[in-house]
């Protein structure tokens, strides 16, 4: 079993709808959590960054940790068809650098 | 600013070859880190470099290597290639905010 697990979709969303992405993870000793987006034949670019448990909101984008499930989620409101990416989830241990577990990733298509 | 480069972007090898891919990252960063992406085990930790050292390891055999420069640049190399290495390899760079920031990677297929 993988650390971080991710539904890989694909997810397909009209456009404007609320779109809600999940990951679980089962190392309690994950503190910081992560959501990167990657399009096709692209890096992944960080999204949102979170530490520990609750809430980040930046713009469209909501992150929401909850340590108590071991639950990642990013919601993203009003969606559009430039959001048509891989969406994927990322947890860290304390002191581990820059060694970071991935989720899977989930496809997202939004649909115009 | 620029963002991290990598160079080659694309390239095919054989069975038994060797490779090495290079990674430049965002100017004042001094922290580099490299990733394999494939379609069946996703993203996974290769190494992480900072000041030329070698600061954690994956769990990749050794035919992975890397290291990294004065100016921060890193290389990584691949010996012995196998079908399975073929892969899109990414480097990321850190600077002091904690955050990794990715380049575009180099896609690398074995044949």
């Amino acid at each position: 079993q993988k650390e971080v697990e991710q539904d890989p979709g694909p997810l397909s969303v009209p456009e404007g709808a609320i779109v809600s992405l999940n990951c679980t993870y089962s190392n309690s000793a994950f503190q910081y959590f992560m959501w990167y987006r990657q399009y096709s034949r692209k890096g992944p670019e960080l999204l949102m960054y979170t530490y520990s448990s609750g809430n980040k909101e930046d713009g469209r984008f909501t992150a929401q940790v909850d340590k108590s499930s071991k639950y990642i989620s990013l919601f993203i409101r009003d969606s559009q068809p430039s959001d048509s990416a891989t969406y994927l989830c990322a947890a860290r241990r304390d002191n581990a650098g820059n060694m970071l577990t991935f989720g899977g990733g989930t496809r997202l298509m939004v649909k115009p | 600013k620029a963002g991290v480069t990598q160079t080659p972007r694309y390239l095919i090898k054989t069975r038994g070859q060797q490779v090495t891919l290079s990674c430049s990252p965002i100017s004042g960063h001094r922290s580099v880190s490299w990733y394999q992406q494939t379609p069946g085990q996703g993203l996974q930790f290769l190494f992480e470099y900072f000041s030329e050292t070698q600061r954690n390891k994956g769990n990749f055999p050794g035919r992975f290597s890397g290291r990294q420069f004065s100016n921060s640049r890193s290389e990584m190399n691949v010996s012995t290639l196998e079908l399975g290495d073929s892969a899109l390899y990414l480097c990321a760079s850190r600077g002091d905010k904690n955050v990794l920031t990715f380049g575009a990677g180099s896609r690398l297929t074995v044949l």
